[in-house]
């Protein structure tokens, strides 16, 4: 079974607009992280949200979690044309012996035109 | 702050040849993973280590994968016969806890052919 999916696949919006991408995924977790990755390049990590928390903010990113309905979203708000990139959940599952690894999503790819 | 390094960023090699993925984690980390991208594709979990052993492989992690801390700050994948399939972008990650924050290095770009 997939874990953390991601919709939409591609957003495309103008500046100064918001952006939600949202993630769904399968099995318990205790963290859900949000990742940023410009094309060709590595992972930036955005923020990490745990089982027991239901939003956070960072600057212009909100994210929530309902781990009753198993999804997170993710706001970005005064979107700027640096905000284009591709953007994906990541799922640490509740496994015995779990050591933190990660399962990710396809990710959003996100455009914001000027 | 902070960041993972990895080197290099580029890899060029024939099929069958042996390559090492090099990785410097936050200093004060004691968590180390290894992910791969194949392009276009999502991110796959590889391998976690900690206290110096494999904690947790991948089914992609078979016996032409292994990984080494060979000295208190370095951290790399050995790819000992290298497929076509292999081409893909390597990231290493580091936490300072389990379920922390998992901090992700540049890439190595491998390219197999």
């Amino acid at each position: 079974s997939q874990q953390g999916e991601e919709d939409p696949q591609a957003l495309s919006i103008q500046e100064g607009e918001n952006a939600t991408m949202n993630c769904s995924y399968k099995t318990s977790i205790n963290n859900l992280q949000w990742y940023r990755q410009n094309s060709g390049r590595g992972l930036v990590h955005l923020i990490l949200i745990r089982s027991n928390e239901r939003e956070k903010h960072s600057g212009r990113l909100r994210v929530t979690l309902d781990t009753s309905k198993k999804s997170s979203s993710l706001l970005i708000t005064a979107s700027r044309a640096a905000d284009t990139a591709s953007y994906f959940c990541a799922t640490d599952r509740v496994r015995g012996g779990s050591q933190g690894n990660l399962i990710f999503g396809k990710g959003t790819k996100l455009s914001v035109k000027p | 702050e902070p960041e993972v390094t990895q080197t290099p960023s580029h890899q060029v090699t024939q099929m069958g040849q042996e390559v090492i993925l090099r990785c410097v984690p936050i200093s004060n980390h004691l968590y180390f993973y290894w992910y791969r991208q194949i392009l276009g594709q999502k991110v796959e979990f590889l391998v976690s280590f900690y206290n110096n052993e494999i904690s947790e492989k991948s089914e992609i992690f078979d016996d032409q994968f292994s990984v080494e801390r060979p000295d208190g700050s370095n951290f790399t994948l050995k790819i000992r016969s290298t497929k076509l399939e292999d081409s893909a972008m390597y990231f290493c990650a580091s936490a300072g806890l389990v379920g922390e924050t998992q901090y992700f290095g540049p890439g190595t770009r491998l390219l197999v052919l």
